[in-house]
């Protein structure tokens, strides 16, 4: 079945470490998100990626990296520069230009910095 | 540049009751307005979109929004309420020729029986 595959669905991390969120998607969709949630801020982009070997800031990049090798991957690396990095993490994928602007998401990847 | 405001970050209703969350936007070009919704721990989902064209959608689960531009609103409405529905509701604006969505703080939706 296509899809959006993220992983891994929960992480725990100690404070001073790299984490590489995975995101992997089948529905052959140019354009893929990274949002994060927090309670009560609903989802903060940030970053996205519209075609390979090119990405975008979005609202909160700072102490997030990712990389687009590979039109089914987009992989996010929360960094030791993230001050508050314990989140929820969506990956969304979507058709780039697409005049219906529709969404689709994993399941998520819950980080949890001890 | 665009933004959604929900008001309401809780909503309860009990079984068989209208559900009704509130969405207001704002838009410096004409807006694609959605709405998902999220079970815990788990990602978003579509429930409808409005484009163009009819002003009144409807989506999965018997759910239904109404496109109003004078009023700047994309309220959602269910006419009866089931245990089921119980889940975070997010309303969300991008722009035509969609490059980014831009999604509301959320409402939680409770249901007692």
């Amino acid at each position: 079945d296509g899809g959006i595959t993220q992983s891994p669905k929960y992480l725990f991390r100690k404070e001073g470490q790299n984490v590489t969120l995975s995101c992997e998607q089948n529905l052959n969709h140019d354009a893929m998100y990274w949002y994060r949630q927090d309670p009560g801020q609903g989802l903060r982009l940030i970053y996205y990626s519209q075609i390979v070997n090119d990405f975008q800031k979005g609202d909160i990049a700072e102490g997030y990296s990712v990389s687009r090798e590979k039109k089914e991957s987009f992989p996010l690396t929360v960094t030791s520069a993230q001050k508050n990095p314990t989140a929820f993490y969506l990956c969304a994928s979507g058709r780039q230009g697409s005049n219906t602007g529709e969404l689709f998401f994993g399941e998520g990847s819950r980080l949890t910095v001890l | 540049a665009q933004s959604v405001t929900q008001l309401g970050s809780h909503v309860s209703v009990s079984e068989g009751a209208l559900v009704l969350l509130r969405c207001n936007y704002s838009s410096s070009v004409p807006p694609y307005l959605f709405w998902y919704v999220q079970y815990p721990n788990q990602g978003l989902q579509l429930l409808l979109k409005y484009t163009t064209g009819a002003t009144l959608v409807k989506g999965i689960n018997g759910f239904e929004a109404e496109f109003k531009k004078s009023e700047t609103s994309f309220h959602l409405t269910k006419p009866s309420a089931h245990m089921s529905d119980a889940a975070e509701y997010f309303c969300a604006v991008s722009g035509q020729g969609f490059q980014k969505l831009v999604f509301g703080t959320g409402t939680r939706l409770l249901v007692s029986p």
